[in-house]
């Protein structure tokens, strides 16, 4: 079946480590995202990258840092820099950014739990 | 910039009650609008969405439509469930939007009870 997968779904971190989650997509979308989200707060934008060995900021990007060196795969890593860093992380693929329909959604993964101890 | 504000939660409904959440946007032009919903402990899944003023988007006796007057996408259905107990999220993409990222109000949880 076509999806995104994210893994891991909970990860424990003690302070000062860098964690990197991966989140894979099968469905051949050109655009892939990161938004974290906490209680109360909605979802916020950390990166996004619209093709592959391409990405740009979000609303939230310091502290974080992405690749995508394959069409299929964007990890996140959370460094030592992030000072909050326990939240619920999700991914998210669409088509394309570049000449999408105004209907164009995005699909999200089952999300990973980062809790810092 | 652009925005979406969502009616606080927690909202706290019978089954077979009628639910309405409220969603307003800010925005340059004609956004696209969308309602995810969120189950615990998963992601989002796309629930609804409409794309130009006037249009209706529908999916599992949900309904939402996009009021350009009002700057407004309520989301609704007739008889809730317990199933339905979950997290609402309304989301907007902008017109002349960089990258077709969405934009999410804070989310809106329901709770059905039997």
């Amino acid at each position: 079946d076509g999806g995104i997968t994210q893994s891991p779904k909970y990860l424990f971190r003690k302070e000062g480590q860098n964690v990197t989650l991966s989140c894979e997509q099968n469905l051949n979308h050109d655009a892939m995202y990161w938004y974290r989200q906490d209680p109360g707060q909605g979802l916020r934008l950390i990166y996004y990258s619209q093709i592959v060995n391409d990405f740009q900021k979000g609303d939230i990007a310091e502290g974080y840092s992405v690749s995508r060196e394959k069409k299929e795969s964007f990890p996140l890593t959370v460094t030592s820099a992030q000072k909050n860093p326990t939240a619920f992380y999700l991914c998210a693929s669409s088509i394309s950014a570049r000449g999408t329909p105004r209907s164009g959604e995005l699909f999200f993964g089952e999300g990973s739990r980062l809790t810092v101890l | 910039g652009d925005s979406v504000t969502q009616m606080e939660g927690p909202v706290t409904l019978s089954e077979e009650a009628f639910l309405t959440i409220n969603c307003t946007y800010t925005a340059t032009g004609y956004p696209s609008l969308f309602w995810y919903v969120q189950y615990p402990g998963e992601g989002l899944q796309l629930l609804l969405k409409a794309t130009k003023a006037d249009d209706k988007g529908s999916n599992k006796g949900f309904e939402a439509t996009y009021r350009k007057e009002t700057t407004s996408f309520h989301l609704e259905k007739g008889s809730v469930q317990v199933s339905d107990s979950a997290v609402y999220f309304c989301a907007l993409r902008a017109l002349y939007n960089q990258g077709g990222k969405l934009i999410f109000g804070q989310g809106t949880e329901l709770s059905v009870k039997p």
